[in-house]
């Protein structure tokens, strides 16, 4: 049993590069979320998802984009990166009383 | 979800017991009392939650306040691994809902 994991550890893009942020779950769970940390600062929701095929945003949604294909994996993809996109990204997999969190990317954007 | 209100840092020396203060005065009764901490440089950690009773599991011991407009996290004999930022958040328990983290309070555990 693997929790939450999510893949790369760690990640240097150039302004205007895509790529997609891994996150996979191996407990079963309908509802998936995807976090963004700043220093300093708490965790701000972009995206979630209450099962495969549904995906609604969270406080801070521009610029990301995800879908939600199987229960397992929530990807979440930066179409254009951007300098104010450099943070800790952290997936997280929730039961009904909680959520559990995965290790983060850290994303650099220059 | 209500807001709560905790203090930025708190110290402790190892072996102590940490009570951490949360203040949730808007909380509303279908909400439960949430504590999630994060070590630095990691995902949070889930701790412990109530919705009026008090709580303890292996990891702390959660006291709710008669009114509910407060909460105190208990972690009986802090080790320096316990430092990290412990936040209290409050949500409702019924089906699927997200987390509002606030900043936190930053305990230090010191020998």
């Amino acid at each position: 049993n693997a929790g939450v994991t999510q893949t790369p550890k760690f990640q240097v893009l150039k302004t205007g590069q895509s790529m997609t942020l891994q996150c996979a779950q191996d407990m079963n769970h309908e509802y998936m979320s995807w976090y963004r940390q700043d220093p300093g600062m708490g965790l701000r929701l972009i995206h979630y998802s209450v099962g495969a095929g549904i995906t609604d945003q969270g406080e801070v949604p521009n610029g990301y984009n995800v879908s939600r294909s199987t229960t397992e994996d929530f990807p979440l993809r930066l179409l254009s990166a951007a300098p104010s996109q450099t943070s800790v990204y952290f997936c997280a997999s929730s039961s009904l009383y909680e959520q559990y969190f995965g290790p983060g990317t850290r994303l650099t954007v220059t | 979800d209500a807001k709560t209100t905790q203090p930025p840092s708190m110290d402790c020396a190892e072996g102590r017991a940490a009570n951490l203060p949360c203040n949730h005065s808007t909380i509303s009764g279908n909400e439960y009392v949430y504590w999630y901490r994060q070590i630095h440089s990691q995902g949070p950690q889930y701790i412990i939650h109530g919705l009026k009773n008090n709580e303890t599991n292996e990891m702390a011991s959660l006291i709710i306040t008669e009114d509910r407009k407060s909460s105190t996290l208990i972690l009986p004999h802090a080790t320096l691994r316990d430092t990290a930022v412990y936040y209290c958040i409050v949500r409702v328990a019924s089906g699927y809902s997200t987390l509002t983290f606030g900043k936190g309070t930053m305990l230090l555990v010191s020998p």
